[in-house]
């Protein structure tokens, strides 16, 4: 595609339900990440993958928090038993390589009532 | 543990003018040090990045400034027009690490 993509634009749910964001990265990029992002301040790196493989989860909150690239292109992010604390926008980059330029998305607002 | 502090948070400015965003770091593995450009309901999008062997680059009206001994480093926007107002976000990271920890952001305006 012609960019990054995520889906869906905003999320409205309840506490305590689990949500699955989706994050399409520009086709042949090898490396893809997720980032929160609060009101106010910049994103805060989550995880990151190489291809199918996740080397680095340390900046997942708690492990509420998963993320899955089976087949090294698409990826989702979890997140169970929503909390307020976890209303945020999320957004994915994606890379060439881990050395090269991010391209992010648009984003996905998150509320959880 | 805020890593990379960014100021003024927000910033107004006349066409026509300089726009200086500053940026302070910590960690002094950091070695590389990019800028990012955000227009409401889009993602960031590279604008300039400076590796700390240089103490300045330059592309266009954009400029970074870098001071490794303090530890800062600056963007300066020259002759800023309304089309540069953005959220703007410094960052820092380890050259061969996947992680990027960015700013707090700076909102750009710039008024006719």
């Amino acid at each position: 595609g012609a960019g990054v993509s995520q889906s869906p634009r905003y999320k409205v749910t309840k506490r305590g339900q689990d949500v699955t964001l989706r994050c399409d990265p520009i086709s042949s990029h090898a490396t893809l990440y997720w980032y929160q992002q609060a009101l106010g301040q910049g994103p805060e790196f989550l995880t990151y993958f190489n291809y199918e493989a996740q080397p680095d989860k340390s900046g997942l909150p708690s492990d509420r928090f998963s993320a899955e690239r089976p087949e090294g292109s698409i990826s989702t992010l979890t997140i169970q038993r929503t909390e307020q604390r976890d209303s945020a926008m999320y957004r994915c980059a994606s890379s060439l390589t881990f050395q090269e330029t991010q391209y992010f998305g648009p984003g996905t607002r998150l509320l959880v009532l | 543990q805020q890593q990379v502090k960014q100021s003024p948070q927000s910033l107004i400015v006349q066409k026509g003018g300089i726009s200086i965003i500053n940026c302070a770091y910590e960690n002094t593995a950091f070695d590389y040090f990019p800028w990012y450009q955000q227009f409401p309901g889009k993602g960031p999008a590279l604008l300039i990045a400076i590796r700390p062997d240089v103490s300045e680059k330059k592309e266009g009206r954009f400029t970074i400034s870098f001071n490794k001994s303090a530890k800062q480093f600056s963007l300066h926007i020259m002759d800023s027009q309304p089309g540069d107002s953005a959220t703007y976000f410094c960052a820092a990271k380890v050259w061969g690490y996947q992680k990027v920890t960015f700013g707090t952001g700076t909102k750009l305006q710039v008024i006719p």
